[in-house]
């Protein structure tokens, strides 16, 4: 599967939109780009998942780049409670398992 | 009503014991996974199972060994607990994979502490 980079660390002000980048230039054809998030202390939480159209969902909208080397995870309205750590995974068609890089970790400022 | 339930929630023992962390189901998936989260917040895949079938084991001493009796439910059994051991530990599941990627959906964590 191809590597992700993702900033270590984000803030974003309650209300704004946060938007989240991952870079993944080696991305090959076959390959989705997927977001999920952790919230302290629960398990990792599917949030979105795309190929190469843009999507959205009532959690996220996903923008992936033309050349698909990277994506942005945008929260529309951020609340304190998407405070976490959001990690963009690249996954290729059939494969079973997930690769969890670093992630970013999002604060949500009052 | 919980997709994934794991049990149990908090497990402290001591080094050398055995213990086993159960891991339930309910969503009709086939695939069924264990994920160690170290201190350091690294999440790594150990063990996938597919129908009670292993089909991925990433390098995880023989001293874990997981147990599939059903598609609905995969525990994990630990032999000889080490201080290295001490993680958090979860379990997810999947549909089987294939023409279309589904994703994952987790449980809410095992925290292991071995002293």
């Amino acid at each position: 599967d191809a590597k992700t980079t993702q900033p270590t660390s984000m803030d974003c002000a309650e209300g704004r939109a946060a938007n989240l980048p991952c870079n993944h230039s080696t991305i090959s054809g076959n390959e989705y780009v997927y977001w999920y998030r952790q919230i302290h202390s629960q398990g990792p939480q599917y949030i979105i998942h795309g190929l190469k159209n843009n999507e959205t969902n009532e959690m996220a909208s996903l923008i992936i780049t033309e050349d698909r080397k990277s994506s942005t995870l945008i929260l529309p309205h951020a609340t304190l409670r998407d405070t976490a750590v959001y990690y963009c995974i690249v996954r290729a068609l059939g494969a079973q398992k997930l690769v969890f890089g670093q992630g970013t970790r999002l604060t949500i400022n009052p | 009503d919980t997709a994934v339930s794991q049990t149990p929630k908090y497990l402290v023992t001591q080094m050398g014991n055995d213990k086993s962390i159960k891991c339930e189901q309910n969503l009709g998936h086939d695939t069924m996974y264990w994920y160690k989260q170290d201190s350091k917040k690294f999440l790594k895949i150990m063990f996938s199972y597919n129908n009670k079938e292993l089909i991925i084991n990433e390098t995880v001493p023989n001293r874990f060994s997981p147990k599939s009796p059903d598609k609905a439910h995969l525990n994990l059994h630990i032999n000889s607990l080490e201080l290295g051991d001490s993680a958090v530990y979860f379990c997810a599941s999947s549909p089987r994979t294939g023409r279309r990627n589904s994703p994952l959906h987790f449980g809410n964590g095992t925290r292991l502490t071995v002293t």
